[in-house]
């Protein structure tokens, strides 16, 4: 079956430093590859998005993301983090016509001032 | 530019009552629409999805259910709510007819089931 791993449920970086979340996917079909984020009760809001081409990928607020189909992974980055960064961050993977998307468990990033 | 609305956007509800949840689309047309329930410190779990008006998908049997009835509409109902329905419901979208379908999100709704 198709999943998707974030292997880390915390993390805790401070301020300024740089930030590298983990997403890896099982194989299958070129995937549409996502990173959504979400504050405390609130919905998720799209990051950034994967879909073909240029695997280094940029999004909104200072995000971005590499794809690596030999490691199967899409790995979320930030240079300098700030503190409203706090939040929990989804991968989702999304394959063409088939209407379904996988969500990752989650990663909840905490910032420390 | 397309919005997505919930509501309610809280709910307290006892044990046994019925459920009624709405969600809609704004400035799109025949979208894909999606309930997935998120259980606190857990990830997204699919519920249901619509690909177009009456025609729902079920991912998880349980006693929950979905209607659609109108296009940019989706329902999610339940005659007799259980503790473990408690949760937080988001709805979301996609567009259809292309290649690159992005899900969309609305804001949720927080259910609490006493």
């Amino acid at each position: 079956a198709q999943s998707v791993t974030q292997p880390d449920i915390h993390i805790t970086v401070s301020e300024g430093a740089s930030l590298e979340l983990r997403c890896n996917y099982s194989y299958g079909a070129t995937p549409y590859l996502f990173w959504y984020v979400q504050s405390p009760g609130q919905g998720l809001q799209l990051l950034l998005k994967y879909f073909s081409g240029d695997t280094l990928v940029q999004g909104i607020k200072g995000f971005e993301a590499e794809f690596k189909r030999s490691q199967s992974s899409f790995n979320l980055r930030k240079p300098s983090v700030h503190w409203s960064d706090a939040a929990e961050y989804f991968c989702a993977v999304g394959y063409s016509g088939t209407y379904k998307y996988i969500f990752g468990t989650g990663t909840r990033l905490k910032v420390l001032a | 530019s397309q919005t997505i609305h919930q509501w309610p956007a809280t709910l307290v509800q006892p044990v046994g009552s019925p459920l009624s949840l709405e969600c809609t689309v704004e400035g799109t047309s025949n979208p894909n629409l999606y309930w997935y329930r998120q259980a606190a410190g857990r990830g997204l779990q699919l519920l249901f999805y619509s690909v177009g008006i009456g025609q729902i998908s079920s991912e998880v049997p349980q006693n929950l259910s979905a209607s659609r009835p109108q296009d940019r509409q989706f329902i999610l109902s339940s005659k007799k709510l259980l503790l473990s329905d408690s949760g937080f419901y988001l709805c979301a979208w996609i567009t259809t007819g292309g290649r690159r379908e992005t899900q969309y999100f609305g804001p949720g709704t927080r259910l609490l089931v006493l």
